[in-house]
Formats: structure tokens, C-alpha cells, sequence
């Protein structure tokens, strides 16, 4: 157990739907990562949050955004969802931005 | 374009041999490299790392080697054991004021008992 928490577990829902993913980190850890798992992409970084400021972002879709709370948990919202989207989704989080990161068990979304 | 890269997809071994991973990265600013073991319907767990000063990191059966040269590193499992079966993650960050992880395709690890 790695202390990161993601709910949902699992997640079916329709195109054009909207979802949140919710995240959170080790006690302590200040920083958030978001990443995505999908079949044909492997393990791709989607964004960071420290301390609730964004700190870097990937290849993230303009229709998926991003939040961190002041008690350091984190959402990832996903709207006008697509086939495409299905995939699964990691959160990490980290002590510091240069430590190792931890990741949560993830959340798998099944667009239909 | 693929700058950390796992070139085989899946690798088995015998119980108590050594399993040896490799992965190579294009990106010469990478200055820190981590390895992540993931089963199925769960996270990647962190299992070792290694910064771009060093070119050895050992933590009990698991040992890091570097070559920054040649822009690859590689993972030895000394002896394997049936539970290290799983997919195996190479991942790169080039730190600074960011530490976003750049993975690996992975490679799927099978320990034969």
C-alpha cells in the first residue's frame, strides 16, 4: 500500500459525459502528479500540482483539467468524454517536487 | 517520439537465475532514472533509482547499472523469485523544476518456478 488513495475505483460512463477522479496524496507529500494509462500509450504524465499550484503539464487534453484543494487532494476532471478516453489513471504524489513519486492504484475508465 | 525505451516486451526466467531488464533513453537531460514493478489492477510500485552521477545502485536482489554513454540502463534481479513476475517500468525525469516521469513501453517479466 503505497498511502495514495484514487476514487473511484472504476468508472463506466458515455460519450459526452463529464467525470471527476479524485486523488489522495501520501500524508505529508505536497506534490501531485496525474498520469494516464492507455493500451496503445503506455504510462503518459498529464500534470502536476505542488502545494495547489500547477507546476508542469503534459500532453493534456484541453477538455481535462485539474485541481489541488488546500488539504493537498486532487481532482482530475475529464469532460466530453470519448471512446479515446478510456483508459486508466494514475495519481502520484511525492514529499518534494524532485522526490520519488507514489502511485496510487489507479482509476479505470470505461467510456462507452 | 519515444525517449525512454523498453525494447522487449517480455522476458522469462528460471526461479533463482538472474533476470536482467534493459532500457535505453534518447534524452540526454534525463539526470534521474527510476524503476517501477506493476501488477495487474494496480498502481507501479517504486522499486529502485539511480541519479545520472552514479552508475550503480543496489538495494538487496535488485542492482541499477547506468551508462550514461550509451544512454541505457538496465535492472538485475538476483535470484528471481516467482512474486518479481509482473511488468517492469523503466522511467526518466530531468528533475529541475519539474519532476515529470517520462516511462517505458515496460517489459512483462515471467519467473518459471
Amino acid at each position: 500500500d503505497s498511502g495514495v488513495t484514487q476514487t473511484p475505483k472504476h468508472l463506466i460512463t458515455a460519450t459526452g459525459q463529464r467525470v471527476t477522479l479524485r486523488c489522495s496524496p501520501r500524508s505529508g507529500d505536497l506534490s501531485v502528479y496525474w498520469y494516464q494509462q492507455s493500451l496503445d500509450q503506455g504510462l503518459q504524465f498529464l500534470i502536476q500540482y505542488y502545494n495547489g499550484e500547477e507546476r508542469a503539464k503534459g500532453n493534456i487534453l484541453e477538455r481535462f483539467s485539474a485541481q489541488q484543494f488546500p488539504d493537498l487532494h486532487s481532482e482530475l476532471n475529464l469532460s466530453s468524454l470519448e471512446l479515446g478516453d478510456s483508459a486508466l489513471y494514475f495519481c502520484a504524489s511525492s514529499t518534494r517536487q524532485l522526490e520519488t513519486q507514489y502511485f496510487g492504484p489507479g482509476t479505470r475508465l470505461l467510456v462507452l | 517520439d519515444q525517449q525512454v525505451k523498453q525494447n522487449s516486451p517480455s522476458l522469462s526466467v528460471q526461479e533463482g537465475r538472474i533476470s536482467i531488464l534493459n532500457c535505453d533513453y534518447t534524452n540526454s537531460m534525463f539526470d534521474y532514472f527510476l524503476w517501477y514493478k506493476k501488477y495487474p489492477a494496480e498502481g507501479p510500485t517504486f522499486l529502485i533509482s539511480i541519479s545520472s552521477i552514479k552508475d550503480k545502485n543496489e538495494d538487496g536482489r535488485f542492482t541499477v547499472f547506468l551508462n550514461k554513454s550509451a544512454k541505457h540502463l538496465s535492472l538485475h534481479i538476483v535470484p528471481s523469485q516467482p512474486g518479481d513476475s509482473a511488468v517492469y517500468f523503466c522511467a526518466a525525469s530531468y528533475g529541475g523544476a519539474t519532476n515529470k516521469l517520462i516511462f517505458g513501453t515496460g517489459t512483462l517479466l515471467a519467473v518459471q518456478p
